[in-house]
């Protein structure tokens, strides 16, 4: 079954540092996403992308945050300048296309630690 | 603006025990979907089941069964015969079908199953 993978599963960075994190959205699928979820709290969203461009993105999504698809499989979220409180779960995700049905697919996540 | 309730925010129940999770919404957008995801310890969110907003008809897979019902703008699932392996955090999402919108979580329920 296809499925949505991301890397690294966990990466541990010191404040001030760059951090890229990528995704392989399934193959077929046209709209992707970057969600994430801090400790013990609930999923909050990001930012979309769809046709090489951000759709939406949510306040959390600063200029710290961007987001690139640099080829035609990999999709990468980096945060410039890392803060504490960047210290989460980053799930990324996707669907297919307007008339698939609107199910979500998210990958495993990648668990961020700032220091 | 769409929100989503889970106003139990930790349940706990023994093994063989039937189980409901409610799950209330809301929306102005007449047609949207609704979502039930899993997210065991291991932490990835598992996709449960999607239901659109012109079928109330309530569905059954194995011990898990979902309860739509427009008037009352409720999603709930129940489990049956509840296990241990059920024991995760569950979240109840909605995403309106306008354009590339982003899902919008419930703060999730967490659920134990003691043997």
């Amino acid at each position: 079954e296809p499925e949505v993978t991301q890397t690294p599963s966990h990466q541990v960075t010191q404040m001030g540092q760059e951090v890229i994190l990528r995704c392989v959205p399934i193959s077929n699928h046209l709209y992707f996403y970057w969600y994430r979820q801090i400790l013990g709290q609930k999923v909050e969203f990001l930012v979309s992308f769809y046709n090489n461009e951000i759709s939406e993105k949510s306040e959390i999504f600063d200029d710290q945050f961007s987001v690139e698809r640099p080829d035609g499989s990999n999709f990468t979220l980096k945060i410039r300048s890392t803060k504490l409180e960047d210290s989460a779960m980053y799930f990324c995700a996707s669907r297919g296309g307007r008339f698939s049905g609107n199910t979500i697919y998210f990958g495993e996540g990648s668990w961020l630690t700032v220091v | 603006a769409q929100k989503v309730t889970q106003a139990q925010t930790e349940i706990s129940v023994v093994e063989k025990e039937d189980v409901t999770l409610d799950c209330v919404y809301e929306t102005r957008d007449t047609t949207y979907y609704l979502f039930w995801y899993k997210q065991p310890p291991s932490g990835e969110l598992v996709f449960l089941i999607r239901r659109n907003s012109f079928d109330e008809q309530n569905e059954i897979s194995g011990r898990y069964s979902w309860n739509f019902q427009k008037s009352t703008s409720s999603f709930n699932f129940t489990i049956t015969a509840s296990q241990v392996v059920d024991s995760a955090v569950y979240f109840c999402a909605l995403s309106v079908l306008s354009g590339n919108t982003p899902l919008v979580f419930g703060k999730g329920t967490r659920l134990s199953v003691i043997a």
